[in-house]
């Protein structure tokens, strides 16, 4: 089945404990994406990566952290939490030129940072 | 000024009605229009994109873009308690996105 998972689903955490939340896609795309979405501010793009080794700042970078080794992950790093960072945060992936519009989205990742 | 401004809604319609939603942009270089549609604690899904102006239909649903407005807007025939759900509507220009802050949709049986 063609999915984008996300781990984990549910995390509750501290101010400044460094956290990874892990993204892959079994699609074979090249561009993937990190989102957060928050009441009243709908979904913003955090970074986004348009293939191995390529990534690029979205609206709202500040605080977060990426990379991309390899083509069916993206991992989400914060390397020092603050309570504003918590949010719901959606991992997506598309092909990259010519089918970046269709994106899938994965479950989502609901943030706690105490 | 954002990007991409979105009627909040909600909005409550009963079954079999016309739904319009509708959004606004400030750029005119953007290329790619879309709407998606997010279930309660669901990930957001592509329900059309298009790329010009004019009329594009799939079935129940027709996404509009007016790009001397900047005005995109969908539209549902014969709305269904099915289709309750968030209406993200969202633009593609390079490589970033940016989406509306949502319609939250109610169709009553």
């Amino acid at each position: 089945e063609a999915q984008v998972t996300q781990n984990p689903r549910y995390l509750i955490t501290v101010t400044g404990k460094k956290l990874t939340v892990t993204c892959s896609q079994n699609m074979n795309h090249e561009y993937m994406s990190w989102y957060r979405q928050d009441p009243g501010l709908g979904l913003r793009q955090i970074y986004y990566s348009m293939n191995v080794e390529v990534t690029d700042k979205g609206d709202v970078p500040e605080g977060y952290k990426v990379s991309r080794k390899e083509k069916r992950n993206f991992p989400l790093i914060l390397e020092s939490p603050s309570p504003n960072q918590t949010s719901l945060y959606f991992c997506a992936s598309s092909w990259g030129t010519g089918g970046r519009e269709t994106q899938y989205f994965g479950p989502g990742t609901r943030l706690l940072v105490l | 000024q954002k990007e991409v401004e979105q009627d909040p809604g909600p909005l409550s319609v009963p079954e079999g009605a016309i739904v319009s939603l509708n959004c606004t942009y400030s750029n005119s270089a953007f290329q790619y229009f879309m709407w998606y549609r997010q279930y309660s604690r669901k990930g957001p899904e592509l329900l059309m994109y298009t790329y010009s102006s004019g009329n594009k239909e799939d079935g129940r649903f027709t996404a509009q873009v007016d790009k001397s407005s900047k005005y995109i807007s969908l539209f549902i025939r014969d709305s269904q308690p099915s289709d309750s759900a968030t209406y993200l509507c969202a633009i593609l220009t390079g490589n970033q996105f940016y989406f509306g802050t949502g319609t939250s949709l109610t169709v009553i049986p």
